[in-house]
């Protein structure tokens, strides 16, 4: 579990405040995700990475970017924050089999 | 399209009582199936994957290619199996998770 860290852990903010993510991994792992996590919607893919500076959308990548500089940290960054995007958001890292990382609380007031 | 669904976001047992958790799939190749389970909080944890044919804390789930099933099965449920459990397909590299359904064991 410790090889995958996320912070913050909890971030209250307000509409249209830019806020970023950052999530931690110390396992090598070439390929790092974010889903958002919301009641009926279970975990959905948001961007996810596949080596340095490659990344990809995913099912609701609308109002977020990534960044990947290094393996070790994928950066989630919301330009403008809404409050359709307030959501518990989980990083991942692995392949088919995925590691999941503590998740952070984002309230967006 | 993948597509993974769980029917019951609810479901509640007694303790001692068996327990089956959905999953149905839709995928055009060789799928490959897991659970994950979340307990309360706690971050989301790989409990199975159908590749390997484990039992772990007494779960099983066989993947039913018919039925494009991948159902999670416990002969008797204890309390400490309370928790979120999300089924999930993976496709190129990502994984397509169910919506979830929430387990409660009731002493």
């Amino acid at each position: 579990d410790a090889g995958i860290t996320q912070s913050p852990r909890h971030k209250v903010t307000e509409t249209g405040t830019p806020v970023t993510l950052r999530c931690h991994q110390t396992e090598n792992h070439r390929y790092m995700y974010w889903y958002r996590q919301d009641p009926g919607h279970g975990l959905r893919l948001i961007h996810y990475s596949y080596g340095v500076k490659d990344t990809d959308k995913g099912e609701v990548s609308d109002g977020y970017s990534v960044s990947r500089s290094k393996t070790e940290d994928f950066l989630l960054t919301l330009e403008s924050a809404t409050s359709s995007q307030t959501s518990v958001y989980f990083c991942a890292t692995g392949g088919s089999e995925q590691f999941f990382g503590p998740g952070t609380r984002l309230t967006v007031l | 399209a993948q597509r993974v669904t769980q029917p019951e976001k609810l479901l509640s047992v007694f303790k001692g009582a068996p327990v089956e958790l959905k999953c149905n799939y839709s995928y055009s190749g060789s799928p490959e199936l897991f659970w994950y389970v979340q307990y309360s909080r706690q971050r989301l944890q790989l409990l199975l994957r159908h590749i390997s044919r484990e039992s772990i804390k007494g779960f099983t789930a066989d993947l039913n290619k018919g039925e494009t099933s991948f159902h999670l099965k416990k002969p008797f449920a204890q309390e400490e199996d309370s928790a979120m459990y999300y089924c999930a397909l993976s496709g190129a590299n990502n994984l397509f998770f169910g919506t979830g359904t929430r387990l409660t064991v009731i002493p």
